[in-house]
């Protein structure tokens, strides 16, 4: 059972599609994350949103925009992605930020295939 | 470098045979060492959060322990189910910033 949904759980874009990832958390937490999983990697981190706002951008390409309308939903809007793009993305959240010692608890993940 | 390392890579042992993993971490002003478990194709299921050096946690057949430079994780007496890939991440300063491991891959044999 997780608190945070991501949708949908597979994908498959060509590179000159337009697609979104969607996340919703069910825990009122005020933050959210983006993460990126690439096989053999450490988790990635990609933006944060504390309260609705941005607080972290991880020096991430502009073909992926993030947009957070409330605490509860986020998303990632892709475009004109490449091949290497190809990854597990999370999205994740927490009651405070980790910076305070809190918990971030993540969705399933997205998986992603840019052909 | 703030950074998290974690061995070993891999580990495979028989079912009831007890071991430890390592997350080895510097990072300046730790908030949190955090534990999670990740089943293949799935995401990372919290586990184990850790503040201080000396603290110990424990769920079922895991232990996480907490020194001043690394966290370990016991697992006693292991089933087949307990396969899957364990990171451990941490927390530090007061921004948003949580790094982690690459992760150790636990494999049990029946």
């Amino acid at each position: 059972e997780t608190g945070v949904t991501q949708t949908p759980r597979h994908l498959v874009m060509g590179m000159t599609n337009k697609k979104s990832l969607k996340c919703e958390q069910h825990l009122g937490h005020n933050a959210m994350y983006w993460y990126k999983q690439s096989a053999k990697k450490p988790l990635e981190l990609m933006f944060v949103y504390n309260f609705k706002e941005q607080t972290e951008n991880n020096s991430v390409p502009s073909r992926f925009s993030p947009e957070c309308p409330n605490s509860s939903h986020l998303f990632l809007h892709l475009h004109t992605l490449q091949p290497e793009d190809s990854a597990l993305y999370l999205c994740a959240s927490s009651q405070g930020t980790p910076g305070s010692g809190n918990t971030i608890y993540f969705g399933e993940g997205s998986w992603l295939t840019v052909v | 470098e703030d950074q998290v390392t974690q061995s070993p890579e891999a580990l495979r042992l028989q079912e009831g045979e007890s071991s430890s993993l390592n997350c080895s971490y510097t990072v300046s002003g730790l908030r949190g060492l955090f534990w999670y478990r990740q089943d293949p194709g799935k995401g990372p299921e919290f586990l184990f959060t850790l503040y201080s050096a000396g603290e110990e946690k424990e769920k079922e057949r895991l232990k996480a322990t907490l020194t001043k430079k690394e966290s370990f994780l016991h697992i006693t007496a292991p089933k087949p189910e307990d396969s899957a890939t364990y990171l451990c991440a941490a927390s530090y300063n007061q921004g948003g910033k949580l790094i982690f491991g690459q992760g150790t891959e636990l494999s049990v044999k029946p």
